[in-house]
C-alpha cells in the first residue's frame, strides 16, 4: 500500500460525458501528479501541483483539467469523452517537487471505459 | 526533456543477478536518475534514485558511470516476482523541469 488513495478504481461511462477522478496523496506530501497509461502510448505525463499550484504541465488535453485542494487532495476532471480516453489514469504524489525530492508514491489508477 | 534509452526487453534466469542498463547522454548536471518498475497491474513503483555516486538499497543497486551518461540497475538476486517493467527517468532538481517523464521502460522477464 503506497498511501496513495484514488476513486473510483472502475468508472464505466458514455462518449459526451464529463467524469471526475480523485486522489488523495500520502499523508504530508505536497505534490501531486496525474498520468495517464493506455496501452498504445504508455505512461503519459498530464499535471504536477505542488501545494496548491500548478508546477508543470504535460500533454494535458484542453478538455481535461486539474486543481489540487487546500487539504491537498487532487481531483483530474475529463469532459465531452471520446473513446480514445479510455485508459488507466494515476496519481502520484511525493514530499518535493524537483528529482531531489526522491520518490514518487503511485497509486492503483482508476480505470476509465468510454463507450 | 534530458531522454533515455534502455532496451525493450531482457530475460534473466532466477536466482541470477541482473543488469539493466540505461543511457543518457544528454543528461545535465542538476538531472537526477530515477528508475521505478511496474509490475502488471500495478502502478509504478519507486525503486531507486541518484545524481552521481552509486547508491544501495533493498531493493537494487544502482551503478552511475563517471561521465553520468549512462547507468546500471542491479538486482542483486532475481526473482520472480521481479518481472516487470523498469523504467529509466530523468528528472531535474527544484527549479528545473520537475516532472517525470516515462519511456518505454525494459520488459523484464524472470525464467525459473
Amino acid at each position: 500500500d503506497s498511501g496513495v488513495t484514488q476513486t473510483p478504481k472502475h468508472l464505466i461511462t458514455a462518449t459526451g460525458q464529463r467524469v471526475t477522478l480523485r486522489c488523495s496523496p500520502r499523508s504530508g506530501d505536497l505534490s501531486v501528479y496525474w498520468y495517464q497509461q493506455s496501452l498504445d502510448q504508455g505512461l503519459q505525463f498530464l499535471i504536477q501541483y505542488y501545494n496548491g499550484e500548478e508546477r508543470a504541465k504535460g500533454n494535458i488535453l484542453e478538455r481535461f483539467s486539474a486543481q489540487q485542494f487546500p487539504d491537498l487532495h487532487s481531483e483530474l476532471n475529463l469532459s465531452s469523452l471520446e473513446l480514445g480516453d479510455s485508459a488507466l489514469y494515476f496519481c502520484a504524489s511525493s514530499v518535493a517537487p524537483g528529482g531531489e525530492g526522491g520518490e514518487l508514491f503511485f497509486g492503483e489508477g482508476s480505470r476509465l471505459t468510454v463507450l | 526533456d534530458a531522454k533515455t534509452t534502455q532496451p525493450n526487453s531482457m530475460e534473466s534466469n532466477e536466482e541470477e543477478p541482473v543488469h539493466l542498463p540505461c543511457n543518457h547522454s544528454t543528461i545535465s548536471g542538476t538531472d537526477y536518475i530515477h528508475w521505478y518498475r511496474q509490475l502488471p497491474s500495478q502502478g509504478p513503483e519507486y525503486v531507486i534514485h541518484g545524481l552521481t555516486s552509486n547508491v544501495n538499497n533493498r531493493m537494487a543497486s544502482l551503478a552511475i558511470a563517471e561521465d553520468r551518461k549512462s547507468s546500471t540497475l542491479i538486482l542483486h538476486r532475481a526473482t520472480l516476482r521481479d518481472a516487470a517493467v523498469y523504467y529509466c527517468i530523468l528528472r531535474a532538481g527544484l527549479g528545473g523541469n520537475e516532472k517525470l517523464t516515462f519511456g518505454t521502460g525494459t520488459r523484464l522477464t524472470i525464467i525459473p
